[in-house]
């Protein structure tokens, strides 16, 4: 059975300062996703990780794996008020049942002005 | 433009009332997926989809019933069999290769 787990699930954090999040998973899977979600929203999509060693920026957030550790990071950098929100990481687990995500308890990110 | 809607966004049910919140797609995508989120919670996986006329139970399929009858709609019912079916819930849909793209939700109250 897959597990995902994330570190931490609570970030409290001051504007312009630097923080990772972790997100481990337990079996050998093709990719990874990382999502953003607001109170009462959807997912947004923010990063999709294919290969060991992929490593994506978007802003403020540079998202990496590694597959050979079954980690992944995301890293936010400078962090402003709008980055607050909660943050999930998926693995897809593909097979022969088919592809399917599973998902990261989420961490709960607040920047402080 | 294509994307996956949801309906209704609120709902509400009674104690021993089954319910069907809707999910249509105008992806062109093959498989569908139906999540339940808790507060404070990640996504967790009732049922899916890879196909017309198939699909495979998740993680937490007891209480909840599907039904794929056209690439475009996976409905779902929360029977009452589902003893704690407040929640929120968000359909998806995917194609190989191309990622997964959510719906905006339906926020269930046991009333």
């Amino acid at each position: 059975e897959l597990k995902v787990e994330q570190n931490p699930l609570f970030l409290s954090m001051q504007e312009g300062k630097n923080y990772t999040i972790y997100c481990n998973y337990s079996t050998t899977s093709d990719r990874l996703y990382w999502y953003r979600q607001d109170p009462g929203k959807s997912l947004e999509s923010l990063f999709v990780l294919l290969s060991n060693g992929a490593v994506k920026q978007e802003g403020r957030l540079i998202a990496s794996l590694d597959t050979k550790a079954r980690l992944s990071t995301l890293h936010i950098t400078a962090a402003v008020h709008d980055l607050s929100a909660t943050y999930f990481c998926a693995v897809d687990m593909g097979g022969t049942s088919g592809s399917r995500l599973t998902f990261g308890e989420g961490t709960q990110l607040t920047v402080n002005p | 433009d294509g994307g996956i809607t949801q309906s209704p966004k609120y709902l509400f049910r009674k104690e021993g009332q089954n319910v069907t919140l809707s999910c249509e797609q105008n992806l062109n995508h093959d498989a569908m997926y139906w999540y339940r989120q808790d507060p404070g919670q990640g996504l967790r996986l009732i049922y899916y989809s890879q196909i017309v006329n198939d699909f495979q139970k998740g993680d937490i399929a007891e209480g909840y019933s599907v039904s794929r009858e056209k690439k475009e709609s996976f409905p779902l019912t929360v029977t009452s069999a589902q003893k704690n079916p407040t929640a929120f819930y968000l359909c998806a849909s995917s194609r190989q290769l191309y990622g997964y793209t959510f719906g905006s939700g339906t926020r269930l109250t046991v009333v």
